[in-house]
C-alpha cells in the first residue's frame, strides 16, 4: 500500500507557465483533497472531490482549477502560474469520515 | 476564513519532560484532529476526537476535546527526540462542509536529548 502519493516533489516554474499536479491515492477512498502550506500557517483547502467527476471550492481556490477523472487520481492544474502561488502542495484523502492522510507534499516555486 | 488559534507557537523542552499545547476556535466544532508534521513530509493524524468531554489516547498523547467545543488540548509525556516537529489541530466548523478541514497554525516542537 503506498497510500497517497505526488508528483512531482519539486518543481520550478516561471511566472505566466502553467502546470499540473498529480495525486495518487490506493485506498480505494472517495474524497481526496488540495491544500497548500505557507510559511508560518496551517494548511489551508484550494479545492476537494467527494467522489469521482465531482469538484468543489475551498477556502483559496482562485487561480486553481482540478479534476477527477478517477476515483484514485486527483489532478491540481495552475493555468497561468503567479509568484503567490509558490507554497507546499499537499494531497489528502479520506473516506466518508473527516480522518484524512495526506501525501508528501510538492514543492512548488514560481519566479 | 476560520481562525485556529493554537499556543504556544513553538516550545523547547528537555527529553523526559511533558507537553502541553492547545488549540482555540471562535467557533464551534464537532470535531477535532490533531496532526503531527514532520520537515519535509506531509501531516500524519496522531487523534481524532467526536464530542465534547472527550478525551482519548494514543501511546504517549492524550487528548482532549474541549466542553464548550470551541477548544481541544494535546499532552505528549516523557517526550523523546522523535516527537520533534510541528503539531496542527485542524477541524470542520459546524456549517463549514462537512469534510472541509481548517487547520491551526502550529505549535513546533524541540526535544533538548
Amino acid at each position: 500500500n503506498a497510500g497517497v502519493t505526488q508528483t512531482p516533489k519539486f518543481r520550478v516554474l516561471k511566472t505566466g507557465q502553467s502546470m499540473t499536479l498529480l495525486c495518487a491515492q490506493d485506498m480505494n477512498h472517495e474524497y481526496m483533497y488540495w491544500y497548500r502550506q505557507d510559511p508560518g500557517m496551517g494548511l489551508r483547502l484550494i479545492h476537494y472531490s467527494v467522489g469521482e467527476g465531482t469538484t468543489a471550492k475551498g477556502e483559496v481556490p482562485d487561480g486553481y482549477n482540478v479534476s477527477r477523472l478517477k476515483k484514485q487520481n486527483f489532478l491540481l492544474g495552475l493555468e497561468s502560474a503567479a509568484p503567490s502561488q509558490t507554497s507546499v502542495y499537499f494531497c489528502a484523502s479520506s473516506f466518508v469520515t473527516i480522518e484524512q492522510f495526506f501525501g508528501p507534499g510538492t514543492r512548488l516555486t514560481v519566479l | 476564513g476560520q481562525q485556529l488559534n493554537q499556543s504556544p507557537q513553538s516550545m523547547f523542552i528537555q527529553e523526559g519532560e511533558d507537553v502541553s499545547m492547545n488549540c482555540t476556535s471562535s467557533s464551534i466544532f464537532n470535531t477535532w484532529l490533531w496532526y503531527k508534521q514532520e520537515p519535509g513530509e506531509g501531516p500524519v493524524l496522531l487523534i481524532a476526537l467526536y464530542k465534547a468531554g472527550e478525551l482519548t489516547s494514543n501511546g504517549r498523547l492524550t487528548a482532549q476535546f474541549g466542553i464548550t467545543r470551541k477548544d481541544s488540548f494535546l499532552n505528549i509525556s516523557a517526550s523523546i527526540p522523535s516527537d520533534v516537529g510541528i503539531y496542527f489541530c485542524a477541524g470542520p466548523p459546524i456549517g463549514g462542509g462537512a469534510n472541509n478541514l481548517f487547520f491551526g497554525t502550529g505549535t513546533r516542537l524541540t526535544v533538548i536529548p
